[in-house]
Order: C-alpha cells, then structure tokens, then sequence
C-alpha cells in the first residue's frame, strides 16, 4: 500500500504566519492527493483536492502545491488564522486501499 | 446540504459484530461512493470499505475477510458489519461519500465511536 508521511508532525506557529505542511508518499501518484483540516471532535473537512483544488467554500489563504516526480505535497496557508489551529491531513486516492498520512498539528 | 448520520451501539464485546448504518439526508445516495473511514490514536486515520450505489463495493485487506458494506437505496442508507472485532477495532467510525472512484471524500459523517470491550 501506498504511504504518506507528513511532516512535522507538531508545528508552533503564530497568527498571521505562513504556513507550510509536507506529505511525501512512498511512490508517484500523480496528482491523487487530498488535504484535510480536522479541529477536536470533528470530523475531517477537505479543504483541497487533487493536489490544487480548493473544496467548496474553503478560503483562498490554503492553497496545495506537487512536485518531486509527483511525490511530495505541500498545503501552505498564507496568513494563518486562529480558526486554523488544527490537525491537516493528507490522503491518496490514486491507489487501493486509499491511506492517509499522520498528520501535522498547528498549536499556538 | 447533503448530511451523514452514523449510528451505532457504542460498545461490542470482543468476538462479536459490528453493525453501523450511515443515514443520508439532504441529497441522494445514487450514485456516488459511500464509505467507511475510522480513526484510531494508534493507527491514525484508516479507509475500511466503500459500497456504491449500485451495490458493488471494495474493501480494505487489513478487514475484507470480516466485512461486509452494504447499501439500502430506499431508506438513503448505508451500511457495515464487521465480524470478530477485537480491541484494535476500538476506534471512531466515520461515513463519508465520495464523487468517484479516485476522488477526495467531500461529506463526513460526524462520527460515532465503537469501544471494544468485555
């Protein structure tokens, strides 16, 4: 099965910040990733898919980049906002069965 | 808007099954993906199963032998029945629904969680 590795997995960071998260998966799969925001007793909300496409409603501050042979994934939020204090996860959909990373925590 | 609804019993004995079901309300369940997805502390978030609405389903190999998905289009309703549950299947389950095969999960459910234990 495919694996996603995020990192890092706890991120201190301050409102107003940019952000950078990474997922790396253990082989190329093309632009079939998905990054997920999931506050304390949520349930996950998608925020992009296929590596760049914001879901509906998500704000244009998150924004989802490839490169690496179309192994190595970045969600980046431009200006971080207290609302955005959170897990992200990433998740592949290019490969059965479809598998998530870890996930990176943002805290104050 | 389209909203999952997971019910379950919250607590199964080890050995027995699981049975969950995942109402759907405010769309229709034809013709988009419908999954299982669960969340543990030790083994992060895990895909188990999807059913489409035709009926044809693929399942994680971590569980297939112990599963079953499946979909009752009449009562916008799908569900899971996972056998011979043990600890490691202590975890909260979500349902979420997904456009295509190959595509992000874009509706969760808000979860119910299952504890395994005598």
């Amino acid at each position: 099965e495919t694996v996603m590795t995020q990192s890092p997995a706890t991120l201190s960071v301050s409102p107003g910040e940019r952000v950078s998260l990474s997922c790396r998966a253990s082989h190329s799969i093309s632009r079939n990733v998905a990054w997920y925001q999931q506050k304390l007793g949520q349930a996950p909300r998608l925020l992009i898919s296929l590596a760049s496409t914001r879901a509906t409603g998500i704000p244009a501050r998150f924004s989802g980049t490839v490169s690496g042979a179309e192994t190595e994934f970045t969600l980046t939020i431009s200006s971080l906002q207290s609302e955005d204090f959170a897990v992200y996860f990433c998740q592949q959909f290019h490969d059965w069965p479809y598998t998530f990373g870890q996930g990176t925590k943002l805290e104050f | 808007q389209v909203q999952l609804q997971e019910s379950g019993p919250g607590l199964v004995k080890p050995s027995e099954t699981l049975s969950l079901t995942c109402s759907v309300s405010g769309g229709p369940i034809a013709f988009y993906y419908w999954s299982w997805i669960r969340q543990s502390p030790g083994k992060g978030l895990e895909w188990i199963g999807y059913v489409f609405s035709s009926g044809s389903t693929n399942y994680n190999p971590s569980v297939k032998s112990r599963l079953i998905i499946s979909v009752d289009t009449s009562k916008n309703q799908f569900s899971l029945r996972l056998s011979s549950v043990s600890a490691a299947d202590t975890a909260v389950y979500y349902c979420a629904r997904a456009n295509a095969v190959g595509d992000a999960f874009d509706i969760w459910g808000q979860g119910t969680a299952i504890t395994v234990s005598s």
